[in-house]
């Protein structure tokens, strides 16, 4: 069974303050997503990210996924209130199935 | 920007009763994909469809769902008789490249009484 651990369950910050969130898994993904979701909402997607060591930039968000493609790490830099909002990362494994397997999530605050 | 729609947005039903929940994928997706997230809990994959059939499903999805692609536009996801357990926020998501990247629409509240 595959599973993806996400650490910290939840985080409350100052804003203006720099955060990583992680996503760790025993299993090897094709490829890793994180999505953002509100309450009462689906997952919006933020990023893909397919190689081992690929960074990937969105705005004051980086992304990583890890050389070995088991585990992501999701970094803010000077979190703003607006930032807040549960964060889930999700693997996919290609030609195996089509599900991907999505983490509980971090939720993240930032406080003014 | 192209998006996954899903109605309604809210159901309450009795236990017992049959509910059909709908979703239009994008356009020019072939990927069909139903999660359910139960309250509190992470996001689950029910079922995967591609080329008019069932690819994958979990084990959630027992006898009493199915999924039916009755148009060119549509994507729905029947329960035949609800249970309690069955209360959940449910989504739908497509794909153009076997699920790699999958959009989500903005689910339907199920409460089953």
């Amino acid at each position: 069974t595959q599973l993806l651990e996400q650490s910290p369950q939840f985080l409350s910050i100052q804003e203006g303050e720099n955060l990583t969130v992680y996503c760790n898994s025993s299993s090897v993904f094709s490829s890793l997503q994180w999505y953002r979701q509100e309450p009462g909402e689906g997952p919006v997607l933020l990023v893909t990210v397919v190689t081992g060591g690929e960074v990937k930039k969105l705005k004051r968000l980086t992304f990583q996924f890890g050389d070995a493609r088991k585990d992501s790490s999701l970094h803010i830099t000077a979190a703003q209130p607006g930032d807040t909002g549960l964060y889930l990362c999700a693997g996919f494994v290609m030609n195996r199935d089509d599900k991907i397997i999505f983490g509980k999530g971090t939720r993240l605050h930032i406080l003014p | 920007e192209p998006e996954v729609t899903q109605t309604p947005s809210h159901q309450v039903t009795q236990m017992g009763q049959e509910v059909i929940l709908r979703c239009v994928p994008i356009s020019n997706h072939l990927y069909f994909y139903w999660y359910r997230q139960i309250l509190g809990q992470k996001v689950e994959f029910l079922v995967s469809f591609y080329n008019n059939e069932i690819s994958e499903k979990s084990e959630i999805f027992d006898d009493q769902f199915s999924v039916e692609r009755p148009d060119g536009s549509n994507f729905t996801l029947k329960i035949r008789s609800t249970k309690l357990e069955d209360s959940a926020m449910y989504f739908c998501a497509s794909s153009d490249d076997r699920g790699e990247t999958q959009y989500f629409g903005p689910g339907t509240r199920l409460l089953v009484l």
